[in-house]
């Protein structure tokens, strides 16, 4: 159990544009939704959290109006990167977790802005 | 910033060999440790969450051990194989309240030769 899909998982796009990726809790209830970054040779950056219903908590640097962010159900989160730019070219991978603190990961979405 | 550091960045060992690996985090505010291993085109996976200091877990193969009052964990694997070839992470959450947040390290990428 506690499987998280992510959809898609490569998307090149032109700049200007918006890119829309979605995650998914398939077979549990995820209170909790966080949306990570990953730069090359970098770590995990936490980008934002995101409860059920209401509106995310962004990380301190993260714009949020950039970043769209929505949770609409216990099993979906929508991250839409809007407006895009070559520099928002980067990994993004999404996690959630039910009521305990283990978070359990999507595969991630390769983005890349031309 | 949190400064959650593993090493070493990378390591190659052989089939059959035994290796350990290190999470330092900050001591203060502990709130738990995770451990997370991340094989190449596949989602991060849980290992282990800790709570408590003394902390050891195990699992097949591999173990982990909880200092929260120095702020280090390690994670051995006993007799390496191919099949754990992969990035281990360890990730660090801060905790007071009802707030917690969570830091990833860069993690350290194992290589198993058979």
């Amino acid at each position: 159990g506690a499987v998280v899909s992510q959809h898609p998982s490569r998307v090149i796009c032109k700049s200007g544009t918006s890119v829309k990726i979605e995650c998914r809790s398939l077979d549990f209830q995820a209170t909790t939704m966080f949306w990570y970054r990953q730069f090359p040779k970098q770590s995990l950056m936490l980008m934002a959290t995101s409860n059920e219903g209401s509106k995310a908590t962004y990380e301190q640097g993260v714009e949020k109006d950039k970043f769209l962010i929505n949770h609409a159900s216990l099993t979906l989160s929508t991250l839409t990167v809007t407006s895009a730019h070559p520099e928002d070219s980067s990994f993004y991978i999404c996690s959630a977790s039910r009521t305990t603190d283990t978070q359990y990961f999507g595969p991630g979405t390769r983005l890349t802005v031309l | 910033i949190l400064n959650v550091e593993q090493s070493p960045q990378s390591l190659h060992v052989q089939e059959g060999d035994s290796t350990n690996f290190t999470c330092s985090f900050p001591s203060s505010n502990f709130y738990a440790l995770h451990w997370y291993r991340w094989e190449t085109a596949k989602s991060p996976e849980a290992l282990f969450v800790m709570t408590l200091n003394g902390d050891e877990k195990k699992k097949g193969r591999i173990s982990a051990t909880l200092n929260t009052k120095e702020g280090y964990s390690y994670l051995y694997i006993k007799g390496s194989q191919p099949e754990d070839s992969a990035t281990y992470l360890c990730a660090f959450t801060k905790g007071s309240g009802g707030y917690q947040k969570v830091t990833f390290g860069t993690g350290t990428k194992l290589q198993v030769i058979p």
